[in-house]
């Protein structure tokens, strides 16, 4: 079967860094997404990985290891408004996104 | 506003009735998503349309569901039939088949959310 495993829930303080992982078991494998979700609205999209390796993208950076079937999401120099789900999802052989729970990120001051 | 938008935002039904919802796609995106997500859960897959072309449906989906992109624009996610279990929002994503790098990242809806009494 196909599966994404994240924390189910983070707390960090602003200001701070936070890591995210995200690990995978999907058949097959064409790049993986981080999405960004606040509470009632819809996910929006954050990055991308195809190859190993980092993105970088403002504060936010992603990292990928195809051999170890994983990914991270870093955040840093943390806003209140960072506060969120984080989603993992994974672009299978056939093309569809596998989708993980999510991880909810708690912000406080 | 040129993103993606969804018909009606919020659904209050009775369980056995039938529901109908829209979705509008940003323009030049040729494939379009029905996703169902419920609380504390990522995005369920439900169906996939490049153009006019419904290329696959989950396994999952009762034939309750169903889904139309008749012109390759919009579409219309019909649920018969309601039952608690469908109370969920349901999202609407377009993603294009020519984006740069072949990246194709999704652009989501504000979503419909469907109560079931």
């Amino acid at each position: 079967g196909q599966n994404i495993d994240q924390p189910t829930e983070m707390t960090a303080t602003e200001g701070a860094i936070v890591q995210i992982n995200c690990t995978y078991q999907t058949s097959g494998f064409n790049g993986l997404f981080w999405y960004q979700q606040h509470a009632g609205e819809a996910p929006t999209f954050l990055s991308y990985n195809v190859l190993d390796g980092l993105e970088e993208k403002g504060r936010f950076s992603s990292f990928l290891s195809r051999s170890k079937g994983y990914s991270y999401l870093l955040l840093k120099e943390l806003q209140m408004k960072d506060s969120a789900s984080y989603l993992c999802a994974v672009r299978d052989s056939n093309y569809q996104l596998i989708w993980g729970a999510g991880t909810k990120l708690i912000i406080k001051p | 506003d040129t993103g993606v938008s969804q018909d009606p935002r919020h659904k209050i039904t009775k369980r056995g009735q039938n529901v109908t919802f829209r979705c509008d796609p940003i323009s030049e995106h040729n494939r379009l998503y029905w996703y169902r997500q419920t609380l504390g859960q990522g995005p369920e897959f439900l169906t996939y349309f490049q153009n006019e072309a419904q290329l696959e449906k989950s396994r999952l989906l009762s034939d309750r569901f169903s889904a139309e992109r008749p012109k390759g624009s919009f579409s219309t996610l019909e649920i018969q039939r309601t039952e608690q279990g469908d109370s969920a929002m349901y999202l609407c994503a377009s993603s294009s088949i020519e984006s740069a790098g072949g990246l194709d990242e999704q652009f989501f809806g504000p979503g419909t959310r469907l109560t079931v009494l």
